[in-house]
């Protein structure tokens, strides 16, 4: 299996520009995660889904984040418009049924000037 | 709330030295996962060891070993030997119940091995 494929692996975008970062998850996982880490805050979850459907968004910082996964084998993040503080690596990880382990992606670098 | 604690910031020793990683945590859950996660310099997040709350067994894998003690609350991690491709970021996380969602991960020690 190809493990969690996250594109792109390094964005830099201007302040007000639209981001969109994708995921590809291990097939025939039923979770899929997005995962934010910055120096100041660590690894915080952002979203994640069960079978395509949204269950936690409580980590969204706002408004400007939203999230889709319009089936099985891929997600989206998207941020919009971007700011500076939005800069950060960004892991969509996947795991099967509950009680195992989830496998993450490379992450995205995005970097917002 | 669930808190994850990673006290030691950074470490470094020598190579072939022995080195323990501690995680201490905080629940309210009677059941629960903990897990280690490795993030070396290329970045990525690499699964390690899942542990659930029913069992406090040892674990032992290759060099790697997991100490995990309800009693304190604690899941330390151990390398034997360590060697330079230890070099990482090692995070533990927590999830509640038997659920793997919302990992709740620690800050984290960078652990520099010395050649």
């Amino acid at each position: 299996d190809a493990g969690v494929i996250q594109s792109p692996r390094h964005e830099v975008t201007e302040m007000g520009q639209e981001v969109t970062l994708r995921c590809k998850p291990i097939s025939g996982h039923d979770y899929l995660f997005w995962y934010r880490q910055t120096m100041m805050r660590g690894l915080e979850l952002l979203i994640y889904f069960n079978n395509n459907v949204p269950i936690d968004d409580s980590g969204m910082p706002e408004d400007r984040f939203s999230a889709k996964m319009p089936n099985a084998s891929f997600s989206t993040l998207k941020i919009q418009p971007s700011e500076p503080r939005d800069s950060a690596v960004y892991f969509c990880a996947s795991s099967g049924r509950r009680n195992t382990e989830a496998f993450f992606g490379q992450g995205t670098r995005l970097t917002v000037v | 709330a669930q808190k994850v604690t990673q006290a030691q910031t950074e470490i470094s020793v020598v190579e072939k030295e022995d080195v323990t990683l501690d995680c201490v945590y905080e629940t309210r859950d009677t059941t629960y996962y903990l897990f280690w996660y490795k993030q070396p310099p290329s970045g990525e997040l690499v699964f390690l060891i899942r542990r659930n709350s029913f069992d406090e067994q040892n674990e032992i894998s290759g060099r790697y070993s997991w100490n995990f003690q309800k009693s304190t609350s604690s899941f330390n991690f151990t390398i034997t030997a360590s060697q330079v491709v230890d070099s990482a970021v090692y995070f533990c996380a927590l999830s509640p119940n038997f659920g793997n969602e919302k990992l709740t991960f620690g800050t984290g020690t960078r652990l520099t091995i010395i050649p």
